[in-house]
């Protein structure tokens, strides 16, 4: 079975509001990295979030990572239509292994 | 640098057929690995590699082989093709001491290839 699972499968928002993407997974980590895809084409590296970090920012996005409750969040702040796209998140420990993801329509 | 190719970008099979999905990369990464993306299922961890001479299976290895002769190649083998193998395929590569999971970093990954199986 896959370790992370994603929460919601499918969002829609219109721009300018904020999406909030979930991420629950099993073991322990070393980190956790949030990617997106576009239409099928390969993943686009976004953030890392290291066990021993809470909350991370790059640009638009916002990251935290609770180890206790073995989740993560994912905060895309004023959105776009050009964010419309899948969000996966993988844990690494030992290997890397994604979640199912989150598929975000952003409505102009 | 061109980073994480694949070939071939698309390619049909009959079911018993083998066939190789070739993977290279040219930026010196001890860790790559195969997923498989199928709709609904995001992607799953066919094969890894944590350097050269050293693989370990993920979590859907059935009816896949893999090797890691040099660094930069990581080929993967379907040894009898099946319907249920119709995916997408993704290799991926990343920075990473073997014996340090904690520092794999961002993956880099390739543009993929759609295999049907009939």
């Amino acid at each position: 079975s896959q370790q992370g699972e994603e929460d919601p499968q499918a969002l829609s928002i219109q721009e300018g509001e904020n999406a909030t993407m979930n991420c629950s997974y099993k073991t322990s980590i070393n980190n956790l990295q949030w990617y997106r895809q576009n239409s099928g084409r390969g993943l686009v590296h976004l953030i890392l979030i290291r066990s021993n970090e809470r909350e991370k920012h790059s640009g638009r996005l916002r990251v935290t990572l609770d180890t206790s409750k073995k989740s993560s969040s994912l905060l895309i702040t004023a959105s776009r239509a050009a964010d419309t796209a899948s969000y996966f998140c993988a844990t690494v420990y030992q290997k890397v292994t994604f979640g199912t993801g989150t598929k975000l329509q952003v409505i102009p | 640098n061109a980073g994480v190719t694949q070939t071939p970008k698309f390619q049909v099979l009959k079911t018993g057929q083998s066939m190789t999905l070739q993977c290279a990369q040219d930026m010196n990464h001890e860790y790559m690995s195969w997923y498989r993306q199928d709709p609904g299922m995001g992607l799953r961890l066919i094969h890894y590699s944590v350097g050269a001479g050293i693989t370990d299976q993920g979590e859907v290895p059935n009816g896949y082989n893999v090797s890691r002769s040099t660094t930069e190649d990581f080929p993967l083998r379907l040894l009898s093709a099946a319907p249920s193998q119709t995916s997408v395929y993704f290799c991926a590569s990343s920075r990473g001491r073997p014996k340090n999971p904690s520092s794999y970093n961002e993956q880099f990954f390739g543009p993929g290839t759609r295999l049907t199986v009939l």
